[in-house]
């Protein structure tokens, strides 16, 4: 069946480094992948997707492009703030040919906190 | 809208205890989902609903879970004789068909 791996934390960066999350994933067919963020106190919020391989999501400075050659889709951001301090899921749908975006498989989970 | 809405918060329970938790989706959303969260672990999908029609349930979800959407709106979960395993972040999430979910703040279960 699918499965998502992603890198444990937890990760500590001063402000404005680079951020890299690994994530890598097993499936047949294609799944839409996803990134979806916990801030503190909040619920889980989609931060970016994509549907099919090559695709690029991107939000709030943060990308991850879906590659079907490594399997992965790993969360890039440029500069990091201390407002992105929060907890960032991988997750995969189910389905792997379209269909349901909101079955998924999550991630354990990578806690980033951003040092002034 | 608010957004999917799940009441209560949390819920504080003893051993053997029924409870219920419910889940407001967004109003033109017509799937709907629930998924449990342990401590340190990404969330885990629980079953699924396409309007009133419960298509999908995980095996995680046991004899003592049981959920319901009547009328293809808001949405119960119930757990019958609870154990301390139960114990966990209950998350509702809804979406239209083929497009990503929004999830709510979620039900915090303590079971003691």
């Amino acid at each position: 069946g699918n499965s998502v791996t992603q890198m444990e934390g937890p990760v500590t960066l001063s402000e404005e480094a680079f951020l890299t999350i690994n994530c890598t994933y097993t499936a047949t067919g294609y799944p839409s992948l996803f990134w979806y963020v916990q801030y503190p106190g909040e619920g889980l919020q989609l931060l970016l997707k994509a549907t099919k391989a090559d695709d690029k999501g991107s939000n709030k400075g943060f990308e991850a492009t879906y590659r079907k050659e490594t399997t992965s889709f790993h969360l890039e951001k440029g500069s990091v703030q201390v407002s992105d301090s929060a907890v960032y899921f991988c997750a995969l749908s189910r389905s792997n040919y379209g269909g349901s975006q909101g079955n998924l498989i999550f991630g354990k989970g990578t806690k980033l906190s951003v040092k002034p | 809208d608010t957004g999917v809405s799940q009441d209560p918060r949390h819920k504080i329970t003893k051993r053997g205890q029924n409870v219920t938790f419910r889940c407001d989706p967004i109003s033109e959303h017509n799937r709907l989902y629930w998924y449990r969260q342990t401590l340190g672990q990404g969330p885990e999908f629980l079953t699924y609903f396409q309007n009133e029609a419960q298509l999908e349930k995980s095996r995680l979800l046991s004899d003592r879970f049981s959920a319901e959407r009547p009328k293809g709106s808001f949405s119960t979960l119930e757990i019958q004789r609870t154990e301390q395993g139960d114990s966990a972040m209950y998350l509702c999430a809804s979406s239209r068909v083929d497009t990503e979910a929004f999830f709510g703040q979620g039900t915090r279960l303590t079971v003691v």
